[in-house]
């Protein structure tokens, strides 16, 4: 059965250092693979997305991913962390031929001045 | 800029009463999500619909809840009788199928969600 495995529950970085949010995925396939992020009170927003091509994949407010079919990973990155970044991301896979995705746990962003 | 809505935004209410959360998807998306979120359990897909035929109930409480698309502008989740253990935030989230293989649907859309509290 498909999963997403998000290892960190709680992450904090000072604002100007870099970020990675983890994801590891377990599926048969080709996955298509999405990060989202929630900020406090709101719904989520996509992030980037990877469904094939390029394995770096660039995103809004200054993410990338790199998809990593060795390590079953998706990772999200930023190089400089902005306090605006302080919410909680989730990865997801797409379920094959359904319209279903399965998310992970989440990870909330601390980000300290 | 085309956004999912979704009312009320905050619901308070008593044990037992019926709840009514409605949706109403990007003018053009063919999948509508209900999700419910927890502390707990986190991200629940309890419903979805596409071409507003119902493919998965799988994770809704059948006796309690229930999932409609009147019509394409406007999707309804209902708990009838609402419990405390209810409490949560539910999100509608619509998208765009049409992918072949792969997921059929591409990106969704959430809405900012309807925190219900159950007393």
């Amino acid at each position: 059965a498909q999963s997403v495995t998000q290892p960190d529950i709680h992450i904090t970085v000072s604002e100007g250092a870099s970020l990675e949010l983890r994801c590891n995925y377990s599926y048969g396939a080709t996955p298509y693979l999405f990060w989202y992020v929630q900020s406090p009170g709101q719904g989520l927003q996509l992030l980037l997305k990877y469904f094939s091509g390029d394995t770096l994949v660039q995103g809004i407010k200054g993410f990338e991913a790199e998809f990593k079919r060795s390590q079953s990973s998706f990772n999200l990155r930023k190089p400089s962390v902005h306090w605006s970044d302080a919410a909680e991301y989730f990865c997801a896979v797409g379920v094959y031929n359904t319209d279903k995705l399965i998310f992970g746990t989440g990870t909330r962003l601390q980000v300290f001045p | 800029d085309a956004r999912v809505t979704q009312t009320p935004r905050h619901k308070v209410t008593e044990m037992g009463q019926e709840v009514t959360m409605r949706c109403q998807p990007i003018l053009g998306h063919n999948t509508v999500f209900w999700y419910r979120q927890t502390m707990m359990q986190g991200l629940e897909l309890l419903a979805y619909f596409r071409n507003r035929a119902p493919l998965d109930d799988s994770g809704m409480p059948k006796d309690r809840f229930s999932a409609e698309m009147p019509d394409a502008t406007l999707a309804t989740l209902k708990i009838q009788p609402s419990e405390p253990r209810d409490s949560a935030v539910y999100f509608c989230a619509s998208g765009a199928s049409g992918l072949a293989g792969g997921p059929r649907t591409d990106t969704q859309y959430f809405g900012p969600g309807t925190r219900l509290t159950v007393l």
